[in-house]
């Protein structure tokens, strides 16, 4: 049970080139999301879904697309890199059902610097 | 607006003396109330859920509290190993987004 994997760990970009954060989870978990962490700014929710074909936006969803064709991965891409999103991600997913359905798993993060 | 406060933003305390971390919530309707534990370079870890105010969970020398308008962490005889960023982050009814506080940067000294 590896729990919530993402790939790559750190990954440099040069401005207006594209690439895809790869996040998947083995637990079956209905609720995945993506955070990006920035120093003094705290944790802030990108994109989450809550089933495979369902996404939504968070906080700060501008210059990230996502999709979920599997209940398993949740790909987060971004289509034209710029400095201001040099940061840490996170993704997390988590259970829907019962009690337990706010207890969010996080993976290690993958460090992005854009030039 | 959903805002989540966390104070102080470090703490350093000595080997077995005992604090608290403070976490303010404003939503509108919460479902739950978070805490975490991040390591540096890692992911956070989940810690706590607290759902309703008067709730209280222990684990170790941890304790969390919650009430109507905040909720505390408590740490009884920390040792060094429990520093760390403590993260809290509240859900509000009807909606799957969490917001999270910055967090308070605990260190402890031997």
């Amino acid at each position: 049970n590896a729990g919530v994997t993402q790939t790559p760990k750190f990954q440099v970009l040069k401005t207006g080139q594209s690439m895809t954060l790869q996040c998947a989870q083995d637990m079956n978990h209905e609720y995945m999301s993506w955070y990006r962490q920035d120093p003094g700014m705290g944790l802030r929710l990108i994109h989450y879904s809550v089933g495979a074909g369902i996404t939504d936006q968070g906080e700060v969803p501008n210059g990230y697309n996502v999709s979920r064709s599997t209940t398993e991965d949740f790909p987060l891409r971004l289509l034209s890199a710029a400095p201001s999103q040099t940061s840490v991600y996170f993704c997390a997913s988590s259970s829907l059902s019962g009690r337990s359905q706010e207890t969010q798993y996080f993976g290690p993060g993958t460090r992005l610097l854009v030039l | 607006e959903d805002q989540v406060t966390q104070s102080p933003e470090a703490l350093r305390l000595q080997e077995g003396e005992s604090s608290s971390l403070n976490c303010s919530y404003t939503v509108s309707g919460l479902r739950g109330l978070f805490w975490y534990r991040q390591d540096p370079g890692k992911g956070p870890e989940f810690l706590f859920t607290l759902y309703s105010a008067g709730e209280e969970k222990e684990k170790e020398r941890l304790k969390a509290t919650l009430t109507k308008k905040e909720s505390f962490l408590h740490i009884t005889a920390p040792k060094p190993e429990d520093s760390a960023t403590y993260l809290c982050a509240v859900q509000a009814k009807g909606t799957y987004k969490y917001i999270f506080g910055t967090g308070t940067r605990l260190k402890v000294l031997a």
